[in-house]
């Protein structure tokens, strides 16, 4: 039982640039989230999934977009990579998401210049 | 007001000592507390839930105060390995954040 999974752990970008940071839970959760995490400002929420097929928008969706095509996985993209998306991401699942215990991955540190 | 809020620390304690960390939450309706543990370069991971009518779990107390509206976790005989940062968890205000994480306090336990 792996849990939550993350693709890559590091990756470096050049301005402009795309990606796609992949997330994977072997739990059977039905609901997962994208947070990204900078010095000061504590965990935020980016998109978030309440069930394969869907996604919602969370606190700072700008210049992400985000796709669960898969209960399992929840894939995270940066079309136009940009110096302000510098920062570790966490992916996180959970049976519920209204006061559900979340289970995080271990984190991608993407750095872009 | 923020949605959840805590003392940034640092929190800097001998070995042995009781050090106790605060978080107020703005959203009178929340159901859900938690508080989380995070080491340097890791993920958060869950600690303890926190009930209404408090709750021990070995070393560490967490109490909720509805009426205040603020949340506590006491981490009593401090050992080296406690230290982290302690992300207080609240469910969110609104349909776009289904929890929402204080910034979190950070604890060096020192020998």
């Amino acid at each position: 039982n792996a849990g939550v999974t993350q693709t890559p752990k590091f990756r470096v970008l050049k301005t402009g640039q795309s990606m796609t940071l992949l997330c994977a839970q072997d739990m059977n959760h039905e609901y997962m989230y994208w947070y990204r995490q900078d010095p000061g400002m504590g965990l935020r929420l980016i998109h978030y999934s309440v069930g394969e097929g869907t996604t919602a928008k969370g606190e700072v969706p700008d210049g992400y977009n985000v796709s669960r095509l898969k209960k399992q996985n929840f894939l995270l993209g940066l079309e136009s990579a940009a110096p302000s998306q510098t920062s570790v991401y966490f992916c996180a699942s959970s049976y519920w998401d209204r006061g559900g215990e979340q289970y995080f991955g271990p984190g991608t540190r993407l750095t872009v210049t | 007001r923020k949605e959840v809020e805590q003392d940034p620390g640092p929190f800097n304690v001998p070995e042995g000592a009781t050090v106790a960390f605060n978080c107020t939450y703005s959203n009178s309706a929340s159901q859900s507390f938690f508080w989380y543990r995070q080491d340097c370069r890791k993920e958060p991971k869950l600690l303890m839930s926190v009930y209404s009518s408090g709750n021990e779990d070995g070393r560490f107390t967490a109490q909720l105060n509805r009426a205040s509206q603020y949340i506590s976790l006491l981490i009593r005989d401090s050992k080296l390995s406690d230290s982290a940062t302690y992300l207080c968890v609240v469910n969110g205000n609104s349909g776009n954040t289904p929890l929402v994480f204080g910034k979190g306090t950070r604890l060096s336990v020192i020998a």
